[in-house]
């Protein structure tokens, strides 16, 4: 399994412009997230995805972000428009089953650095 | 709701040194706790994880942490570092009961964990 897929790596965008970063979780996972990890506030939960459906969104900072899931292999977050407080490094996660399963853990992809200039 | 905190934001130790990472929860719920690993420019990856059943659980590279329940403590050790242990660790806690909010997991903000030749 390759894991999940995250692009692109980095991106570096200016401020105003519409960002999309791309996630593909393990196939088989039924839960999707999304975090974003700064050096102030730490790893923060900004939605989660059960069987494509947006389940909680309460972490969005604002009505600048988005998140969609058309379908079980792929999701996006968009930004738009960007802002310089926007640059983070922003991870996607997926897992299958319920905390309770012996083999529960979240697998996370490698993060897309973005930069907001 | 539920709160980490780690109590070192960086810890250096010499190599083949035991170490201890000090990872203390809140929560008026009972939790699961888990530890992660973030080497450089990569995802996190899960290092061990309490469910249930014996307080000590093992994880991969060596390490082990303890779940205290009275202490609400879930500090991670390992006897002998490596190099190669150079990394961020996270200690993150997941709610212990279904519904709404039972997948998320809340981290702790993370310790650097620098291994000294």
């Amino acid at each position: 399994d390759a894991g999940v897929i995250q692009s692109p790596r980095h991106e570096v965008t200016e401020m105003g412009q519409e960002v999309t970063l791309r996630c593909k979780p393990i196939s088989g996972h039924d839960y999707l997230f999304w975090y974003r990890q700064t050096m102030m506030r730490g790893l923060e939960l900004l939605i989660y995805f059960n069987n494509n459906v947006p389940i909680d969104d309460s972490g969005m900072p604002e009505d600048r972000f988005s998140a969609k899931m058309p379908n079980a292999s792929f999701s996006t977050l968009k930004i738009q428009p960007s802002e310089p407080r926007d640059s983070a490094v922003y991870f996607c996660a997926s897992s299958q089953g319920q905390v309770i399963d012996a083999n529960y853990g979240y697998t996370f992809g490698s993060g897309t650095r973005l930069t907001v200039v | 709701a539920q709160s980490v905190t780690q109590l070192d934001s960086q810890v250096p130790v010499f190599e083949e040194a035991p170490v201890e990472l000090r990872c203390n929860y809140s929560s008026s719920v009972s939790v699961y706790l888990f530890w992660y690993v973030q080497y450089p420019n990569q995802g996190l990856q899960l290092l061990l994880k309490y469910l249930s059943g014996s307080t000590l659980v093992k994880g991969i590279n060596g390490f082990e942490a303890e779940f205290n329940k009275s202490q609400t403590s879930f500090h991670l050790r390992k006897p002998s570092v490596h190099i190669s242990d150079t990394a961020e660790y996270f200690c993150a806690v997941s709610p212990l009961y279904s519904g709404a909010g039972s997948y998320q997991l809340t981290f702790g903000k993370g310790t650097k964990l620098s291994v000294i030749p």
